[in-house]
């Protein structure tokens, strides 16, 4: 069955940099574009990053432009999230999910999601 | 990119129907027919329930349905159990390869 295995959350400073990995299995990694969801403690579902099914389109929230960099690696399976200059409001649970389609419609799979705590 | 506006509570006792609106623009919920709802368990990965306004994943019981009328969609859960107590949050395309979500509703079966 389909599995999102999300890893790469923890404590980090402000300022710093963070890279989260999302290991799929269980269907066709390729042929999916994929995205990141964010939820804040206390708060809603906030979309984040999508990305194609070849890697060649990327798409970004307008909050987190210029910091975050999504990628994938279609021969391993794995969906990236690059974090730069962290800062405090980015501390949330970050979901990577499967879109229905190879192009963003909505998200049909989810991962259980990967802790990130931003603070000094 | 504003999130799509969902009541924060709702509660139904067993057996009872409860219905969650979910109410965005017609840059979104009104321009589109990928609306799409979760349910979410506390520390588990969120369960699609709802897709394309109104369309059920293989598995999920006929008592969640969903509909649209202009830019506010709704989700009604039929025949309250107490499992269906969770998080139901809505989500829709929003057009440029963008995906908003709502601002979750938490449901109680009391």
């Amino acid at each position: 069955q389909v599995q999102l295995v999300g890893s790469g959350g923890g404590v980090v400073q402000p300022g710093r940099s963070l890279r989260l990995s999302c290991e799929a299995s269980g269907f066709g990694f390729r042929n999916y574009a994929m995205h990141w969801v964010r939820q804040a403690p206390g708060k809603g579902l906030e979309w984040v990053a999508g990305l194609s099914y070849d890697g060649n389109h990327k798409y970004y929230a307008d909050s987190v432009k210029g910091r975050f960099t999504i990628s994938r690696d279609n021969s391993n399976d794995t969906l990236y999230l690059q974090i730069k200059s962290l800062r405090t409001e980015d501390t949330a649970v970050y979901y990577c999910a499967r879109d229905r389609f190879d192009t963003t419609s909505y998200c049909d799979y989810w991962g259980q999601g990967t802790l990130v705590t931003v603070s000094s | 990119q504003s999130a799509l506006t969902q009541p924060p509570s709702a509660s139904g006792s067993p057996g009872q129907s409860v219905t969650i609106s979910c109410t965005g623009t017609s840059s979104n919920v009104g321009g589109y027919n990928y609306v799409s709802w979760y349910q979410h368990h506390p520390g588990k990965a969120p369960k699609l329930i709802i897709y394309e306004v109104s369309k059920r994943p293989s598995g999920v019981p006929d008592r969640f349905s969903g509909s649209k009328s202009g830019n506010a969609a709704s989700l009604t859960v039929s025949g309250l159990h107490v499992e269906d107590e969770a998080n139901y949050f809505c989500s829709s395309y929003a057009g440029t390869n963008t995906l908003v979500f709502g601002t979750g509703t938490k449901l109680t079966v009391v």
